[in-house]
């Protein structure tokens, strides 16, 4: 079973980027998952889709975050990372990384704040 | 813009049967895979159903989904339902252009 952990700085401030690597255990990262994703949640709100990484490494994002969002893997390091430029606090949010839509973190808080 | 909709709350008794539903905006919803998300209080999401009606291992058969095309929606169901049950459900796909979406989820209450 597959197990994802979100880490990252919770604290970010206004107009920086936001930056999250979400690592993986029990299984490799190269061959484990058809895709990776990025969720977030802000307080009180539903769930929205920021952008997912393939195997094959084609990434797709959400359109009104494309401008601002990278996703990359580090097969070396059992990794996928998310950064979110030019930050508001209307990023603020739980982050959560999941793997094809079954395995999931626990999720990070994030606030934009000064 | 592809939209999935979901009723904003449901309510049932312990034991009883309840069904969500989750509706297409446009297209076909059979097209790409439907995938159910429960996310209790203060607690990450878990997924009850991915690819229209699979379980993760672990998952109770009380939960089933399906996909109905004749009126664009997907539903899950949970049948015996228990008080550890109640959760924000929410239901996700993609659009044409492989881009995920989400329901804005629906608050079951098993009173």
């Amino acid at each position: 079973q597959l197990q994802l952990q979100e880490s990252g700085p919770g604290l970010v401030k206004p107009s920086e980027t936001l930056s999250l690597t979400c690592t993986v255990s029990g299984g490799s990262i190269s061959s484990s998952s058809y895709y990776w994703g990025w969720i977030r949640q802000p307080p009180g709100k539903g769930l929205e889709w920021i952008g997912s990484i393939y195997y094959s490494g084609s990434t797709y994002y959400n359109p009104s975050l494309k401008s601002r969002v990278t996703i990359s893997v580090d097969t070396s390091k059992n990794q996928f990372s998310l950064k979110l430029s030019s930050v508001t606090a209307a990023d603020t949010a739980v982050y959560y990384c999941d793997g094809d839509s079954r395995n999931w973190g626990q999720g990070t808080l994030v606030t934009v704040s000064s | 813009n592809f939209m999935l909709t979901q009723p904003h709350s449901v309510s049932e008794s312990p034991g009883k049967t309840v069904t969500i539903s989750c509706t297409g905006s446009s297209g076909s919803i059979a097209s790409n895979y439907v995938q159910w998300y429960q996310q209790r209080p203060g607690s990450a999401p878990t997924t009850v159903i991915y690819e229209d009606n699979q379980r993760p291992s672990g998952v109770p058969d009380r939960f089933s989904g399906s996909i109905d095309s004749s009126s664009n929606s997907a539903s899950l169901t949970i049948s015996g339902l228990k008080t550890e049950d109640e959760a924000d459900y929410y239901c996700q796909s993609y659009d044409s252009s492989n881009q995920r979406v989400f329901g804005g989820g629906t608050k079951l209450t098993v009173l």
